[in-house]
């Protein structure tokens, strides 16, 4: 499809499992974006990645999260020794180049679970 | 310390009314404002937004205001549909920046048939 791809939908673990979460960017976006959703929260920012610049990791919650972008497309977060805090929607979102002003396109989330 | 937030956490309206939705910020580096809508299990879909050099953004149905002096910022949907039934967030981003994204907590809106 066209739009940001994320998987899974779903994934339950146990406490102190490392997990890892996909995304897949719209075709030719630079921008890429992790934010999480805790319930009935708003979305909080993760990281961002832009082109081949370092990374804003500013919004990782510990260094128990940590995420990668090879090539420039697919993005990777690792949460590793899930806690229960942890349980979320993952949500990844990319953005074209050019102007500023232009919106972030979301997929669909990773419910995550940690039991 | 919340930096944009949406007071109403839900809103009822009738179909064929106006539903408005708002928010406020606190950021005055905020320059871009949007709104994104989302169902459940589906992520956020963009709807419309705003630059702070206008006051007023139209897209068929839906409007957004901004009042930058109040720091305030609306969403108007008319006629509204049962389909418009979600939840409505609002976001902003710092002026000269491609980074994140500020979203409110949302407002789950209901168009009742």
């Amino acid at each position: 499809g066209a739009g940001v791809s994320q998987s899974p939908s779903n994934k339950v673990t146990e406490k102190g499992k490392d997990v890892e979460l996909r995304c897949d960017p719209i075709s030719g976006h630079t921008a890429l974006y992790w934010y999480r959703q805790s319930l009935g929260q708003g979305l909080e920012f993760l990281i961002y990645f832009q082109g081949n610049s370092a990374p804003d990791k500013s919004g990782l919650p510990s260094d128990r999260f940590s995420a990668e972008r090879t090539g420039g497309s697919v993005s990777t977060l690792t949460i590793q020794r899930t806690q229960q805090e942890d349980s979320a929607v993952y949500l990844c979102a990319s953005r074209g180049a050019g102007s500023f002003d232009q919106p972030q396109h979301f997929g669909d989330g990773t419910r995550l679970s940690i039991l | 310390d919340q930096q944009v937030k949406q007071n109403s956490p839900s809103l009822s309206v009738q179909e064929g009314r106006i539903s408005i939705l708002n928010c406020d910020y606190t950021n005055s580096m905020f320059d871009y404002f949007l709104w994104y809508k989302k169902y459940p299990a589906e992520g956020p879909t963009f709807l419309i937004s705003i630059s702070s050099i206008k006051d007023k953004n139209e897209d068929g149905r839906f409007t957004v205001f901004l009042n930058k002096s109040a720091k305030h910022l609306s969403l108007h949907i008319v006629p509204s549909q049962p389909g418009d039934s979600a939840v409505y967030f609002c976001a902003a981003r710092a002026s000269g920046s491609a980074r994140q994204l500020t979203f409110g907590s949302g407002t789950q809106l209901t168009v009742l048939p």
